[in-house]
């Protein structure tokens, strides 16, 4: 059981490159999460996907686009990746029932963009 | 006004310390209250939850709720070396939101 796992853990991009982070989890839950997390700003939300075949905006979702292929994977995709979105990447998922939707957080990937 | 607002330290106490941490909030709606604790270069991992107001401790750890002030606290008690970490705030509203989180050192 691995939870959930990310690739690439690490990346360099130039500005204007494009690159897919990848994200999958075998927990079977509905839901999944893409976050950047940046020093003094916290985790914020870039999408988000309730369940298979839905995506929905989150706080920061200017310049990134997501897919969810299937219920184990949730894509992230930098179409002309800029310095500003040189960050720390984590995807999570979390069961959608009540009474709480603990997040399971990945390992996170390290992006720099030049 | 952000939703929910965490100092982000950075923290030093001496193993065996009280260490509390706190995180105030916005928006009363929010019922579920959640810590989690982040090593470095490690993603987040859920510590603890509380629901509504109120306490919850689990071992050395207690959270607290107080939805009157809109203000949640974390207390590490006889805190260790391992305990060194960054710990953030969470809260569940229609979607999950983050505190900035407080950067952790306790010194042998």
């Amino acid at each position: 059981n691995a939870g959930v796992t990310q690739t690439p853990k690490f990346q360099v991009l130039k500005t204007g490159q494009s690159m897919t982070l990848q994200c999958a989890q075998d927990m079977n839950h509905n839901s999944m999460y893409w976050y950047r997390q940046d020093p003094g700003m916290g985790l914020r939300l870039i999408y988000y996907s309730a369940s298979e075949g839905t995506t929905d905006k989150g706080e920061v979702p200017n310049g990134y686009n997501v897919s969810r292929l299937n219920k184990r994977e949730f894509s992230l995709r930098l179409e002309s990746a800029a310095p500003s979105q040189t960050s720390v990447y984590f995807c999570a998922s979390s069961e959608t029932s009540p009474p709480l939707n603990e997040q399971f957080f990945g390992p996170g990937t390290r992006l720099t963009v030049l | 006004q952000k939703e929910v607002e965490q100092d982000p330290g950075p923290l030093s106490v001496p193993e065996g310390a009280i260490v509390s941490l706190n995180c105030t909030y916005s928006n009363s709606a929010f019922q579920y209250f959640m810590w989690y604790r982040q090593y470095s270069r490690k993603g987040p991992e859920l510590l603890m939850y509380t629901y509504s107001s109120g306490n919850k401790e689990d071992g050395r750890f207690t959270a607290q709720v107080d939805k009157s002030s809109k203000y949640i606290s974390l207390f590490i008690r006889d805190s260790q070396p391992s305990d060194s970490a960054t710990y953030l705030c969470a809260m569940r509203g229609n979607q999950f939101y983050f505190g900035t989180g407080t950067s952790l050192t306790v010194i042998p």
